[in-house]
């Protein structure tokens, strides 16, 4: 059964860099199957999809966040992560890290399997 | 402001059958396949329907999701008090040449 953990700072300086991890178990981040995703959710925006890395290596951003965000993996680790740039308050939210089993842009799009999510709070 | 519109609330009673909405455009859900959630309070939000009515083996089919023109529709049969929860709905939209969420319909069993 695949469990995603994010792991990282609870708090982030204005300004600053987010930096998490998703560390995934029970599958390989390297297979032909799935996209690893980020979707944070915060009180005054509900879900907002952050961006995906397919199987290809190649990434693909929220165009509201494209400039400030990087996805990348980390496969001898099983792991990847999410580094957004320039935060203010606006970006405090949960996060999520998610497996998208759409492997290319599809008509057909969902989340199958939710990590549980870690609250950072952006705040000097 | 989400990008598809739901309900902000629901409600129904034990036993009832209730039916949540999702309000797309012909760029979202007019041109493609509707998804749904269910967040329970405190925890992260499950898969509940995707390709517009299809159920994870883990769905009781009490759940089940119907999608007309630039809508879409989640309804729950024979509601129970742990069906109490946020509701989200998705679509992948061209226009934005990504995915989008509904704002959630909290649903209250009565």
């Amino acid at each position: 059964q695949v469990q995603l953990q994010e792991s990282g700072p609870g708090l982030v300086e204005p300004s600053q860099t987010l930096s998490l991890t998703c560390s995934v178990s029970g599958g390989s981040i390297n297979g032909d199957s799935y996209s690893w995703t980020w979707i944070r959710q915060s009180a005054g925006k509900g879900l907002e999809w952050v961006g995906r890395i397919y199987p290809s290596g190649d990434t693909k951003y929220n165009p509201s966040l494209k400039s400030r965000v990087t996805i990348s993996p980390d496969a001898s680790n099983n792991q990847f992560s999410l580094r957004l740039s320039s935060v203010t308050a606006a970006d405090t939210a949960i996060y999520y890290c998610a497996r998208d089993p759409t492997v290319m842009d599809s008509a057909d799009w969902y989340i199958d399997i939710w990590g549980r999510g870690t609250l950072v709070s952006v705040s000097s | 402001q989400s990008v598809l519109t739901q309900p902000p609330s629901a409600s129904g009673t034990p036993g009832q059958r209730v039916t949540i909405s999702c309000s797309g455009s012909s760029s979202s859900i007019g041109s493609n396949y509707v998804s749904w959630y269910q967040q329970l309070p405190g925890t992260a939000p499950k898969l509940l329907i995707y390709s517009n009515n299809q159920r994870p083996s883990w769905v009781p089919d009490r759940f089940s999701g119907s999608k007309a023109g630039t809508s879409a529709s989640l309804a729950i049969s024979g509601l129970r008090s742990e069906d109490e929860a946020d509701y989200y709905c998705a679509s992948w939209d061209d226009s934005l040449n990504s995915p989008v969420f509904g704002g959630g319909t909290k649903l209250t069993v009565l």
